[in-house]
């Protein structure tokens, strides 16, 4: 079985500042990895994903992520937040296509002007 | 590509009663799944559809839960004798199952208050 960890609950961050939050995953196989956004009173829309190959992925609004698999990691950052970043972002795994989503317990990120 | 929708959007309900919560996938996809997100955490995997047929039941779901999706297109969760901790936003999203495709389409969501 897998398992995800978002070691943060909360970030604040003031705007154009750098952000980093951090994804641990546990699972005895080869997983496929997400970070989704949740902005308030919206459905959760996909960041980024990493499939295979390049250990660093970019995604939508300028946020990137790296796969580590010694550490078995998968941190999200962006090098200058907007006040539109304020939202609940979580972190999945999936260890094969199209499988079910193991979630995170999401971060917070309160940008703050 | 009119997104993934979810029927009705907020379902108040008594303690006892039965609800029951219907998701429309985008067109092409032939999966759909079901999460349940309560506050503060993660979406937590339910069931999941590959066209009618269903794959995966999540063994924290009780017996009281159950989905259909009969013509491999709309599905319908279904929950019996309601209780105060079913109170949740119940999530579904689609996918296509060409390895290209591994993306997961979420919808609104329903959310459930029991009282």
């Amino acid at each position: 079985a897998q398992s995800v960890t978002q070691l943060d609950s909360q970030v604040p961050v003031f705007e154009e500042a750098p952000v980093e939050l951090r994804c641990n995953y546990s699972s005895s196989v080869s997983v496929y990895l997400f970070w989704y956004v949740q902005y308030p009173n919206q459905g959760l829309q996909l960041l980024l994903k990493y499939l295979s190959g390049s250990t660093l992925v970019k995604g939508i609004n300028g946020f990137e992520a790296e796969f580590n698999k010694s550490q078995t990691s998968f941190h999200l950052r962006k090098p200058s937040v907007h006040i539109s970043d304020t939202a609940e972002y979580f972190c999945a795994v999936s260890k094969a296509a199209g499988n079910k989503l193991t979630f995170g317990g999401g971060t917070r990120v309160l940008v703050k002007p | 590509d009119t997104g993934v929708s979810q029927d009705p959007r907020h379902k108040i309900t008594k303690r006892g009663q039965n609800v029951t919560f219907r998701c429309d996938p985008i067109s092409e996809h032939n999966r759909l799944y079901w999460y349940r997100q309560t506050l503060g955490q993660g979406p937590e995997f339910l069931t999941y559809f590959q066209n009618e047929a269903q794959l995966e039941k999540s063994r924290l779901l009780s017996d009281r839960f159950s989905a259909e999706r009969p013509k491999g297109s709309f599905s319908t969760l279904e929950i019996q004798r309601t209780e105060q901790g079913d109170s949740a936003m119940y999530l579904c999203a689609s996918g296509r199952t060409e390895r290209e495709w591994n993306e997961q389409f979420f919808g609104p969501g329903t959310r459930l208050t029991v009282l």
